[in-house]
């Protein structure tokens, strides 16, 4: 059953810690994504990744980190850098970084800091 | 600036009954276009894709259309279900670079 799986899929944090959000895909795609999705706003992009040991930044980095250490997995940090942490996060893949492919979305993880 | 606008912002249909979402778009370059369903608490899925050259295309009971002269298009439901409940999100592709994500019209269909 080929897809993207999130976890988990609800988080809480107390400020001041980092967390690690998790996302794996088994369709062998080279690039994935982050976004963080809040009401009333479209998907923002955080970081994506076209390649293994690559990323880039999105529009809205500061106070995430990422890494990509295997193709099928790529896990988002969320620092106590981060102002506004509590959000929807949403990852997605596709064949490549072309704007045009096609991105599948994991299922999400709500994080919320207490 | 590249921007996309939806419009309602919301939406509250009895079942059975047709409705029609809008999306309107300034890109440039235009790549393609696609329609997204996103139920609450779940990742997006995309519905339909529309590139510059077509004008309509259907899934089931979505059907898209696209007009690149005033660069709008719209997502019409025939039939609603209470399945369809859900927000669309309208994406724009520019190029090869970036997407362009509406805020999305939030849909709830009533029995």
């Amino acid at each position: 059953d080929g897809g993207i799986t999130q976890s988990p899929k609800y988080l809480f944090r107390k400020e001041g810690q980092n967390v690690t959000l998790s996302c794996e895909q088994n369709l062998n795609h080279d690039a994935m994504y982050w976004y963080r999705q809040d009401p009333g706003q479209g998907l923002r992009l955080i970081y994506y990744s076209q390649i293994v040991n690559d990323f880039q930044k999105g529009d809205i980095a500061e106070g995430y980190s990422v890494s990509r250490e295997k193709k099928e997995s790529f896990p988002l940090t969320v620092t106590s850098a981060q102002k506004n942490p509590t959000a929807f996060y949403l990852c997605a893949s596709s064949i490549d970084t072309r704007a045009y492919n096609e991105q599948f979305f994991g299922p999400g993880t709500r994080l919320t800091v207490l | 600036k590249n921007q996309v606008e939806q419009s309602p912002q919301s939406l509250i249909i009895l079942e059975g009954k047709n409705c029609t979402l809008q999306c309107n778009y300034t890109v440039s370059p235009f790549s393609n276009l696609r329609w997204y369903k996103q139920d609450t608490g779940r990742g997006p899925v995309s519905l339909t894709i529309m590139t510059f050259s077509e004008n309509t295309k259907s899934n089931g009971r979505y059907t898209a259309t696209l007009d690149a002269d005033t660069k709008q298009s719209s997502l019409h439901i025939t039939a609603s279900q209470l399945s369809d409940s859900a927000s669309y999100i309208c994406v724009v592709s520019v190029g090869a670079q970036k997407l362009v994500f509406g805020t999305g019209t939030r849909l709830l269909v009533s029995p």
